[in-house]
């Protein structure tokens, strides 16, 4: 069973288009998360949501828009995309705990802007 | 607001030898976590490290949390080439969110 699982994998669209990234676990984790990761391998801070809340929007534009149903999923809308957008996007999981606890994240999706 | 940062960015090494990276935080941490991306792959927790001073092994690796809990490292012994991947270093902050160091690539020549 996966643990963290996004949809899709591998997105390619034009500049200016509206996408959106699912993601669930299964885990029972209160907390979930999205992450950048660039070209360069740096993993950015995006969000954090605890028990559908949101916690922390790391100074990520306007275009991104979490959105979590319920605590088990967190989907990630993105309006207007830009070239700059292009990355892998990592969705993690964990229980609350101040950064105590270890995260799981899901296999990522590769999204490429053109 | 808080940093972390790791060095080295690469390392090369032969199979079999040893490999160290490196971690240090602007502030001081409650605790600080460890993982490994392969390559194509996602980040996998591997281990966390809570006491000033502690130190834990996992098989070949060995952790270190620095006596001021501001630095940490990640040793692998007798490196194998089923050890590449990028290490990353991650320290908590608010909002139940982790700063990640900016990682250690690691190759293994055969």
């Amino acid at each position: 069973d996966t643990a963290v699982s996004q949809t899709p994998k591998y997105l390619v669209t034009q500049m200016g288009n509206d996408k959106s990234i699912k993601c669930e676990q299964n885990l029972g984790h209160d907390t979930m998360y999205w992450y950048k990761q660039d070209s360069k391998k740096f993993l950015k801070i995006m969000f954090s949501y605890n028990n559908k809340e949101l916690i922390i929007n790391e100074t990520v534009p306007n275009r991104f828009s979490p959105k979590s149903p319920d605590k088990a999923h967190l989907n990630l809308h993105i309006n207007s995309l830009e070239l700059g957008d292009s990355a892998v996007y990592f969705c993690a999981s964990s229980q609350w705990g101040q950064g105590a606890f270890g995260y799981t994240f899901g296999s990522g999706t590769r999204l490429t802007v053109v | 607001g808080q940093q972390v940062m790791q060095i080295p960015q690469y390392q090369h090494v032969q199979e079999g030898e040893d490999f160290t990276t490196y971690c240090n935080s602007s502030t001081t941490l409650s605790n600080i976590q460890w993982y490994k991306q392969r390559p194509g792959g996602h980040p996998v927790f591997l281990i966390q490290l809570v006491k000033s001073g502690e130190v834990k092994k996992q098989k070949r690796l060995t952790f270190q949390f620095g006596e001021a809990k501001k630095n940490s490292s990640l040793h692998i012994t007798a490196t194998q080439t089923t050890d590449v991947g990028t290490y990353f270093c991650a320290g908590p902050r608010a909002g139940n969110m982790l700063t990640f160091g900016g990682g250690t690539r690691l190759m293994v020549k055969p």
